[in-house]
Formats: C-alpha cells, structure tokens, sequence
C-alpha cells in the first residue's frame, strides 16, 4: 500500500547523543516535511525540501538537519545541539505543481525521549 | 499565511452534529481554508479544504462566510471515533506550507 513510513516509533537517547530518524514515501510525491510537536501543542516545522537535493529550514531549525538524496527519503537528524528534543516528530509528504490539492499526508510519528 | 483562532475545546453527543467553528479575519483572496484532524498519537489527517464555495465530502462539510472570514466545520453524526484535536488552517495554495496551531479539541460523549 501506499504511504509514509517512519522509524523508530519510539527511541530513547541520552543526553549528547545524535539520532537519525528515517522517513520513507513510495507516493512518489516531491515535497517533504519535518514537523515536531510537543505536549498539548499543535505542529511546528523544522525543515521541509521541495525537490531531491535541496531542502529549506523551518520555523525552529536549529540543532537539526536533514538530508534529501533520494526522492523517496528525508532522514531528519536530531543533534545534540538542540537543547530539548524530546517531542513527537511527524514526517509528511505532498505533491507539487497543479496536482497539489494542498493535502499533507503524515506518518505515524515516532517519539522521542531523552533521558 | 493567514492567522486562524479556533476554541480550545468542545464536546459533542454521539450521534448528534459537531460544529467546529474558526475564525481567519485576515484572510486574503487567494488563501484557502483547510481543516485536519488529529487522533491522539498519530499523524493528523486531512478533511477537507475550501476557498469560498461551501465543500461536501464523505468526511465533512465546510461552511465559508460570504465575507470568508470565518468558517465551520461539520461532521454531521458525530461517533465517538470522531474524538480528535481538528486544526483550522489558512494557506495560499501555490505554496505547500502548512501552519498547524493548536486547534480546537473535539470530545464526543456517548
């Protein structure tokens, strides 16, 4: 079937450490979204990429940084910069040009906890 | 992007209509007004989405003022699977961007 994939669901991760979260689509759609959400709050973006090797920052970038090599991917990189990453991420994916009806179509998030 | 406010939380009986109002006074011509939904833990799911007609599809309606500055959404027999934070959003369709808030909190009790 057709859709997101996200891995892990869950991670944990101690303090100082780099985590890599992958996000797969086999839509074939171009664009791509990172957004974090934190308890009771809604989604904020981190990064998003229009197009295979390239990709914009978000409204809260910092201390994350993502990749975009294949049309499929769009691994997001928690890094130990970002001074609180516990939060829910959520990966999205939606077409471009004409064929965009605006929808977004998310994973199942994962959830990540530094202990 | 239009700023959109919505109320923090509402509850609905099973069976009976929700109605899920937002407000985007400072939308501009060309935005376009979406809605999605959140079930707790899992990634939001679109519902619908329109620029100034009224919209009908097999998940909901959306309602747009003539003066498009506000909008309600309807879920016609509410069921408690229906139980889920729904995000109101404003966005100019040439773009992809999408600015969640924190929406509105739909409880629907038996």
């Amino acid at each position: 079937d057709g859709g997101i994939t996200q891995s892990p669901k869950y991670l944990f991760r101690k303090e100082g450490q780099n985590v890599t979260l992958s996000c797969e689509q086999n839509l074939n759609h171009d664009a791509m979204y990172w957004y974090r959400q934190d308890p009771g709050q809604g989604l904020r973006l981190i990064y998003y990429s229009q197009i295979v090797n390239d990709f914009q920052k978000g409204d809260i970038a910092e201390g994350y940084s993502v990749s975009r090599e294949k049309k499929e991917s769009f691994p997001l990189t928690v890094t130990s910069a970002q001074k609180n990453p516990t939060a829910f991420y959520l990966c999205a994916s939606s077409q471009r040009g004409t064929a965009n009806t605006g929808e977004l179509f998310f994973g199942e998030g994962s959830r990540l906890t530094v202990l | 992007d239009a700023k959109t406010t919505q109320p923090t939380s509402m509850d609905c009986a099973e069976g009976r209509a929700a109605n899920l109002p937002c407000n985007h006074s400072t939308i501009s011509g060309n935005e376009y007004v979406y809605w999605y939904r959140q079930i707790h833990s899992q990634g939001p799911q679109y519902i619908i989405h329109g620029l100034k007609n009224n919209e009908t599809n097999e998940m909901a309606s959306l309602i747009i003022t003539e003066d498009r500055k506000s909008s309600t959404l309807i879920l016609p027999h509410a069921t408690l699977r229906d139980t889920a934070v729904y995000y109101c959003i404003v966005r100019v369709n040439a773009g992809n961007m999408l600015t969640f808030g924190g929406g509105t909190r739909l409880m629907v009790k038996p």
